[in-house]
């Protein structure tokens, strides 16, 4: 059982380039998310999505689009990259809470550097 | 709206002594979760515990406790005899409402306290 698995795990990329980040999950989890990481902020929503083919702005969504085409998959792409976007993503997935189980599976992250 | 506020940015402490992570957490919402988080220097996030909003006992887990007062809103994080691998990150976080209709089950991160234990 591998739980979250995000691809790819490191990336540089130059400015405008663009590139799709990918979050698998294999418990069937409804609800999945993709935040982001940087010094001294904690994790940031980007995006989220509850269910397969709903998506959802979060708290820092500009520059970042996402597609949720199957349930396990919830992709995460940058149009044109932006120094500003040298982070750390995490994505996440959950039950809703009204099937009673109120845990959260994290994926390792990947930290993408935009030069 | 919710927030999580984490004061303390830094922590330092020597091997051995306790010591007490700070959380604050705002809500509107009657039914919550609360979480802490240890993020160790290989990056990834482990879960250490959950708390329900309707739950305000204490824990105790080996070295670590936890201290919910929904009267102040404060869910701290206690080491007790701290250890060097205890050095990381460490996040609270609170879950808004969540579950069937439209409901999002959104977790919400303070910024994190990094914990340094010197041997």
């Amino acid at each position: 059982n591998a739980g979250v698995t995000q691809t790819p795990k490191f990336r540089v990329l130059k400015t405008g380039q663009s590139m799709t980040l990918l979050c698998a999950q294999d418990m069937n989890h409804e609800y999945m998310y993709w935040y982001r990481q940087d010094p001294g902020m904690g994790l940031r929503l980007i995006h989220y999505s509850v269910g397969e083919g709903t998506t959802a702005k979060g708290e820092v969504p500009d520059g970042y689009n996402v597609s949720r085409l199957k349930k396990q998959n919830f992709l995460l792409g940058l149009e044109s990259a932006a120094p500003s976007q040298t982070s750390v993503y995490f994505c996440a997935s959950s039950y809703p809470r009204a099937t009673g189980y109120y845990g959260y599976t994290f994926g390792s992250g990947t930290r993408l550097t935009v030069v | 709206a919710q927030k999580v506020t984490q004061a303390q940015t830094e922590i330092s402490v020597v091997e051995k002594e306790d010591v007490t992570l700070d959380c604050v957490y705002e809500t509107r919402d009657t039914t919550y979760y609360l979480f802490w988080y240890k993020q160790p220097p290989s990056g990834e996030l482990v879960f250490l515990i959950r708390r329900n909003s309707f739950d305000e006992q204490n824990e105790i887990s080996g070295r670590y406790s936890w201290n919910f007062q929904k009267s102040t809103s404060s869910f701290n994080f206690t080491i007790t005899a701290s250890q060097v691998v205890d050095s990381a990150v460490y996040f609270c976080a609170l879950s808004e409402a969540g579950g069937y209709g439209g409901a999002t089950n959104k977790l919400i991160f303070g910024t994190g306290t990094l914990l340094a234990v010197q041997p």
